[in-house]
Protein backbone atom coordinates (compact mmCIF):
# COMPACT_ATOMS: atom_id res chain seq x y z
CA UNK A 1 0.00 0.00 0.00
CA UNK A 2 1.09 3.43 -1.16
CA UNK A 3 -0.61 5.38 2.25
CA UNK A 4 -1.35 9.02 1.20
CA UNK A 5 0.21 10.16 -1.81
CA UNK A 6 0.31 14.06 -3.03
CA UNK A 7 1.05 15.80 -5.82
CA UNK A 8 3.32 17.81 -6.74
CA UNK A 9 5.97 18.12 -3.63
CA UNK A 10 6.76 21.33 -4.57
CA UNK A 11 5.45 24.51 -6.41
CA UNK A 12 6.32 28.39 -6.62
CA UNK A 13 3.32 30.33 -7.90
CA UNK A 14 2.94 33.65 -9.39
CA UNK A 15 0.05 35.79 -7.17
CA UNK A 16 -3.23 35.21 -9.11
CA UNK A 17 -2.16 32.23 -10.64
CA UNK A 18 -4.33 28.80 -10.22
CA UNK A 19 -3.53 25.58 -9.06
CA UNK A 20 -4.69 22.36 -7.76
CA UNK A 21 -3.37 19.55 -5.66
CA UNK A 22 -4.09 16.16 -5.62
CA UNK A 23 -4.23 13.83 -2.56
CA UNK A 24 -4.52 9.79 -3.26
CA UNK A 25 -5.36 7.44 -0.69
CA UNK A 26 -5.28 3.25 -1.39
CA UNK A 27 -6.42 2.44 2.40
CA UNK A 28 -10.54 2.99 1.06
CA UNK A 29 -10.97 5.49 3.99
CA UNK A 30 -14.11 7.82 4.28
CA UNK A 31 -12.54 10.58 5.74
CA UNK A 32 -9.91 12.88 4.15
CA UNK A 33 -8.66 16.21 4.90
CA UNK A 34 -6.76 18.96 3.94
CA UNK A 35 -4.64 21.07 6.55
CA UNK A 36 -1.66 23.85 5.88
CA UNK A 37 1.51 23.95 7.98
CA UNK A 38 2.48 27.32 8.68
CA UNK A 39 6.14 27.73 10.24
CA UNK A 40 6.65 27.40 14.05
CA UNK A 41 2.58 26.94 13.86
CA UNK A 42 0.28 23.57 14.06
CA UNK A 43 -1.79 22.47 11.16
CA UNK A 44 -5.21 24.38 10.81
CA UNK A 45 -8.07 22.54 9.30
CA UNK A 46 -9.18 23.96 5.48
CA UNK A 47 -11.58 21.46 4.29
CA UNK A 48 -12.78 18.01 4.53
CA UNK A 49 -14.56 15.05 3.72
CA UNK A 50 -16.84 12.56 5.06
CA UNK A 51 -17.56 10.50 2.34
CA UNK A 52 -17.56 10.43 -1.70
CA UNK A 53 -19.29 13.42 -3.41
CA UNK A 54 -18.89 15.62 0.23
CA UNK A 55 -17.06 18.42 1.55
CA UNK A 56 -17.27 20.39 4.33
CA UNK A 57 -15.19 23.87 5.49
CA UNK A 58 -12.67 23.60 8.06
CA UNK A 59 -11.08 26.49 10.09
CA UNK A 60 -9.56 28.01 7.28
CA UNK A 61 -11.51 27.86 4.18
CA UNK A 62 -11.33 31.46 2.53
CA UNK A 63 -9.56 31.03 -1.22
CA UNK A 64 -9.65 27.06 -1.32
CA UNK A 65 -11.88 25.19 -2.75
CA UNK A 66 -12.15 21.31 -2.70
CA UNK A 67 -13.81 18.66 -4.63
CA UNK A 68 -14.42 14.80 -3.86
CA UNK A 69 -15.27 12.95 -6.73
CA UNK A 70 -13.98 9.70 -5.94
CA UNK A 71 -13.79 8.30 -2.58
CA UNK A 72 -9.77 8.04 -2.96
CA UNK A 73 -9.26 10.94 -4.12
CA UNK A 74 -9.48 14.72 -2.69
CA UNK A 75 -8.25 17.67 -4.43
CA UNK A 76 -7.44 21.40 -3.36
CA UNK A 77 -7.72 24.42 -5.59
CA UNK A 78 -6.61 27.44 -5.56
CA UNK A 79 -8.32 29.64 -7.66
CA UNK A 80 -5.96 33.10 -7.40
CA UNK A 81 -3.15 32.56 -5.33
CA UNK A 82 -2.25 34.86 -3.08
CA UNK A 83 1.21 35.23 -0.81
CA UNK A 84 -0.80 34.63 2.70
CA UNK A 85 -1.22 31.07 0.90
CA UNK A 86 2.44 29.94 0.74
CA UNK A 87 2.49 26.87 3.34
CA UNK A 88 3.13 23.64 3.42
CA UNK A 89 -0.13 21.39 2.50
CA UNK A 90 -0.98 18.21 3.97
CA UNK A 91 -3.37 15.61 3.27
CA UNK A 92 -4.69 12.93 5.72
CA UNK A 93 -7.63 10.39 5.51
CA UNK A 94 -8.96 8.38 8.48
CA UNK A 95 -11.66 5.20 9.01
CA UNK A 96 -11.92 2.75 6.77
CA UNK A 97 -15.30 1.70 8.34
CA UNK A 98 -13.68 -0.95 10.75
CA UNK A 99 -11.11 0.73 12.64
CA UNK A 100 -10.29 3.71 14.44
CA UNK A 101 -12.07 7.14 12.70
CA UNK A 102 -9.78 9.45 15.09
CA UNK A 103 -6.36 8.23 13.68
CA UNK A 104 -5.17 10.54 11.18
CA UNK A 105 -2.42 8.87 8.08
CA UNK A 106 -0.98 11.94 6.07
CA UNK A 107 0.72 12.42 3.07
CA UNK A 108 4.02 13.50 2.48
CA UNK A 109 3.21 17.12 2.21
CA UNK A 110 3.40 20.14 -1.11
CA UNK A 111 5.72 22.97 -0.33
CA UNK A 112 4.18 25.60 -2.33
CA UNK A 113 5.30 29.09 -2.61
CA UNK A 114 3.77 32.41 -3.76
CA UNK A 115 5.64 34.92 -5.13
CA UNK B 1 -13.92 29.22 20.03
CA UNK B 2 -11.66 26.33 20.17
CA UNK B 3 -7.99 26.83 21.67
CA UNK B 4 -5.45 24.23 22.37
CA UNK B 5 -1.96 25.29 24.33
CA UNK B 6 0.99 23.28 24.67
CA UNK B 7 4.56 24.53 25.42
CA UNK B 8 6.55 25.79 22.27
CA UNK B 9 9.78 23.98 23.85
CA UNK B 10 10.52 21.08 26.28
CA UNK B 11 14.50 19.82 26.43
CA UNK B 12 15.43 16.91 28.28
CA UNK B 13 18.49 14.49 28.36
CA UNK B 14 18.80 11.03 26.94
CA UNK B 15 17.23 8.14 28.89
CA UNK B 16 14.98 10.68 31.31
CA UNK B 17 11.09 11.02 31.39
CA UNK B 18 9.54 14.02 29.91
CA UNK B 19 5.61 15.42 30.10
CA UNK B 20 4.30 17.75 27.26
CA UNK B 21 1.31 19.24 28.70
CA UNK B 22 -1.82 20.45 26.56
CA UNK B 23 -4.85 22.27 27.68
CA UNK B 24 -7.64 22.76 25.33
CA UNK B 25 -11.17 24.81 24.75
CA UNK B 26 -13.47 23.46 22.75
CA UNK B 27 -17.21 23.76 22.05
CA UNK B 28 -17.63 19.97 21.70
CA UNK B 29 -15.25 17.25 22.44
CA UNK B 30 -14.69 13.59 21.45
CA UNK B 31 -11.56 12.93 22.38
CA UNK B 32 -7.38 14.19 22.30
CA UNK B 33 -4.94 12.75 19.84
CA UNK B 34 -1.13 12.79 19.98
CA UNK B 35 0.61 13.43 16.86
CA UNK B 36 3.96 13.28 16.01
CA UNK B 37 6.57 15.44 13.67
CA UNK B 38 10.50 15.54 12.59
CA UNK B 39 11.56 18.21 10.68
CA UNK B 40 9.88 18.21 7.02
CA UNK B 41 8.17 15.29 7.71
CA UNK B 42 4.70 14.18 8.00
CA UNK B 43 2.60 13.77 11.24
CA UNK B 44 2.24 10.19 12.45
CA UNK B 45 -0.18 9.26 14.61
CA UNK B 46 0.67 8.42 18.71
CA UNK B 47 -1.79 8.09 20.62
CA UNK B 48 -5.56 8.59 21.70
CA UNK B 49 -8.23 9.28 24.61
CA UNK B 50 -11.91 9.58 24.56
CA UNK B 51 -11.82 8.92 28.18
CA UNK B 52 -10.64 10.23 31.69
CA UNK B 53 -7.06 8.41 32.21
CA UNK B 54 -4.28 6.58 31.04
CA UNK B 55 -3.24 4.98 27.43
CA UNK B 56 -0.01 2.81 27.22
CA UNK B 57 1.98 2.50 23.96
CA UNK B 58 5.74 1.08 24.53
CA UNK B 59 7.32 3.71 25.88
CA UNK B 60 4.79 6.40 25.09
CA UNK B 61 1.69 7.38 27.73
CA UNK B 62 -1.29 9.83 27.06
CA UNK B 63 -3.20 11.36 30.39
CA UNK B 64 -6.72 12.42 30.10
CA UNK B 65 -8.84 14.70 32.34
CA UNK B 66 -12.00 15.60 30.89
CA UNK B 67 -13.11 18.08 33.49
CA UNK B 68 -10.02 19.78 33.52
CA UNK B 69 -9.74 19.98 29.66
CA UNK B 70 -6.88 18.93 30.13
CA UNK B 71 -3.74 16.20 28.62
CA UNK B 72 -0.38 15.14 28.78
CA UNK B 73 2.02 12.83 26.41
CA UNK B 74 4.72 11.07 28.80
CA UNK B 75 7.81 9.87 26.59
CA UNK B 76 10.16 7.80 28.42
CA UNK B 77 13.49 6.34 27.87
CA UNK B 78 14.03 9.03 25.45
CA UNK B 79 15.81 8.65 23.10
CA UNK B 80 17.80 10.87 20.42
CA UNK B 81 15.36 9.92 17.53
CA UNK B 82 12.46 11.58 19.64
CA UNK B 83 13.55 15.08 19.06
CA UNK B 84 10.89 15.98 17.35
CA UNK B 85 7.79 18.21 17.32
CA UNK B 86 4.86 16.97 19.24
CA UNK B 87 1.28 18.02 18.61
CA UNK B 88 -2.00 17.44 20.74
CA UNK B 89 -5.62 17.40 18.87
CA UNK B 90 -8.91 17.23 19.62
CA UNK B 91 -12.13 15.87 17.88
CA UNK B 92 -14.38 18.31 18.26
CA UNK B 93 -17.77 18.63 17.22
CA UNK B 94 -19.45 16.65 15.11
CA UNK B 95 -16.64 14.29 15.47
CA UNK B 96 -14.74 15.14 12.12
CA UNK B 97 -13.25 18.53 12.59
CA UNK B 98 -9.41 17.78 14.73
CA UNK B 99 -8.13 21.20 15.94
CA UNK B 100 -3.91 21.07 16.50
CA UNK B 101 -2.41 22.68 18.93
CA UNK B 102 0.83 24.84 17.76
CA UNK B 103 3.09 21.57 19.18
CA UNK B 104 6.02 21.41 21.37
CA UNK B 105 9.39 21.22 20.11
CA UNK B 106 11.53 18.10 22.03
CA UNK B 107 15.13 18.19 21.87
CA UNK B 108 16.92 15.25 23.47
CA UNK B 109 20.43 16.20 24.08
CA UNK B 110 23.26 13.31 24.90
Amino acid sequence: NAGVTQTPKFRVLKTGQSMTLLCAQDMNHEYMYWYRQDPGMGLRLIHYSVGEGTTAKGEVPDGYNVSRLKKQNFLLGLESAAPSQTSVYFCASSYDGLGRTYEQYFGPGTRLTVT
Amino acid sequence: GQSLEQPSEVTAVEGAIVQINCTYQTSGFYGLSWYQQHDGGAPTFLSYNALDGLEETGRFSSFLSRSDSYGYLLLQELQMKDSASYFCAVRGTGGFKTIFGAGTRLFVKA
